[in-house]
């Protein structure tokens, strides 16, 4: 069975901090996908990144950036100078295997930039 | 391009009723993920449909139906409405390039489904 925990329910942050979003996963399966989404107010999931099992290489997207560490399972999300748009739910998430797209979802974190 | 479209946006609903929630994919996109997410919660996988095939089902009752169109879009069926249906629905789509991939998946703006 697979499952993801983001053990941070709600962060609150000021404006121009940085914040660490935590997400730990487990799953059985050697092959696998994660991924973060961004829920606004608005409720669409909005779609962040792909990272699969086999590439541990951290990523960087302008003020976004990822750390996955297979030893600790462990994909975390840094907004670096946040800013109130960053304001939403983030979820992290798994695809075990290859050749399916069942997400399984963490609870979330609600991330509140503070101006 | 148009992103993953549903419809209704909202629905009001009593015990017992059924409804029927909808789904336009991406244009390309061959397939198609219902959820489920409950208020304060993650969303839970419903049903994948690939190829019009049912492809993957979640952990669900039998009330829950799906299917997919020769046009690629989708609907949701839930029969005998509980109180415990009402929920945002959110439907991703997704290219699938081979029977063997996984792709990312694109989610719409979900239907809200209240149960009284």
């Amino acid at each position: 069975a697979q499952k993801v925990t983001q053990a941070q329910t709600e962060i609150s942050v000021v404006e121009k901090e940085d914040v660490t979003l935590d997400c730990v996963y487990e799953t059985r399966d050697t092959t696998y996908y994660l991924f973060w989404y961004k829920q606004p107010p608005s409720g669409e999931l909005v779609f962040l990144i792909r990272r699969n099992s086999f590439d541990e290489q951290n990523e960087i997207s302008g003020r976004y950036s990822w750390n996955f560490q297979k030893s600790t399972s462990s994909f975390n999300f840094t907004i670096t100078a946040s800013q109130v748009v960053d304001s939403a739910v983030y979820f992290c998430a798994l695809v075990s295997n290859f050749g399916n797209e069942k997400l399984t979802f963490g609870t979330g974190t609600r991330l509140t930039i503070i101006p | 391009d148009a992103g993953v479209t549903q419809s209704p946006t909202h629905l009001i609903k009593t015990r017992g009723q059924q409804v029927t929630l909808r789904c336009s994919p991406i244009s390309g996109h061959k397939s198609v993920s219902w959820y489920q997410q409950v208020l304060g919660q993650g969303p839970q996988f419903i049903f994948q449909y690939y190829e019009k095939e049912e492809r993957g089902r979640g952990n669900f009752p039998d009330r829950f139906s799906a299917r997919q169109f020769p046009n690629y879009s989708s609907e949701l069926n839930v029969n005998a409405l509980l109180l415990g249906d009402s929920a945002l629905y959110l439907c991703a789509s997704s290219l699938v390039r081979g029977r063997d991939s996984t792709d990312t998946q694109y989610f719409g703006p979900g239907t809200r489904l209240t149960v009284l």
